[in-house]
């Protein structure tokens, strides 16, 4: 069955550093996502990516991040200067429609900012 | 801001009888809505969902319940089995145009008892 998959599974990383999170979405679907998931809290939508732009994005997702497909296969969340609350699960999904969605998650992946 | 909500953090059951995990919403403009499992160090699965324009789907062991006059919905889970113990969110996608973001309950913890 075609997956989602994430790279790394865990990321530690020291505040002000930058950091890529990489996906490879499942190779048909046309939608991208990033979500993320604070400890304790709900899976919140920050960005989605359609046809090499983003087709929309939350508050969280400011200046310090950025999504990138760079060859067709790789699907990229990039955070410039990582802070403290930045540390979370973050979540990669992909679909093929888009109405009425059914986003596949890839496992994730944990970053920690000390 | 919760536009999906899931009451219950928690939610404990025996083998074999029903689970009921319950959902509101708040956003008339949520056309489309999905459960999704999550078990722990892993991405959240798609489970289920239901259109706005039916009131159930049903896939085997689980059903979805829509009521959108009082905008909740329901996924039952009978007979419920150890292994369906995990993390379930809710979640809604917005009617609009293009690619649709998925807005999540906080979720509720399901044990199954054998």
């Amino acid at each position: 069955e075609p997956e989602v998959t994430q790279t790394p599974s865990h990321q530690v990383t020291q505040m002000g550093q930058e950091v890529i999170l990489r996906c490879v979405p499942i190779s048909n679907h046309l939608y991208f996502y990033w979500y993320r998931q604070i400890l304790g809290q709900k899976v919140e939508f920050l960005v989605s990516f359609y046809n090499n732009e983003i087709s929309e994005k939350s508050e969280i997702f400011d200046d310090q991040f950025s999504v990138e497909r760079p060859d067709g296969s790789n699907f990229t969340l990039k955070i410039r200067s990582t802070k403290l609350e930045d540390s979370a699960m973050y979540f990669c999904a992909s679909s093929g429609e888009p109405q009425g969605i059914e986003a596949f998650f890839g496992q994730g992946t944990r970053l920690t900012v000390v | 801001d919760q536009q999906v909500k899931q009451n219950s953090p928690s939610l404990s059951v025996q083998e074999g009888r029903i689970s009921i995990l319950n959902c509101d919403y708040t956003n008339s403009m949520f056309d489309y809505f999905l459960w999704y499992k999550k078990y722990p160090a892993e991405g959240p699965t798609f489970l289920i969902s239901i259109s706005s324009i039916k009131d159930k789907n049903e896939d085997g062991r689980f059903t979805v319940f829509l009521n959108k006059s009082a905008k909740h919905l329901s996924l039952h889970i009978v007979p419920s089995q150890p292994g369906d113990s995990a993390v379930y969110f809710c979640a809604a996608s917005p009617s609009q145009g293009g690619s649709e973001k998925l807005v999540f309950g906080k979720g509720t913890k399901l044990t199954v008892n054998p």
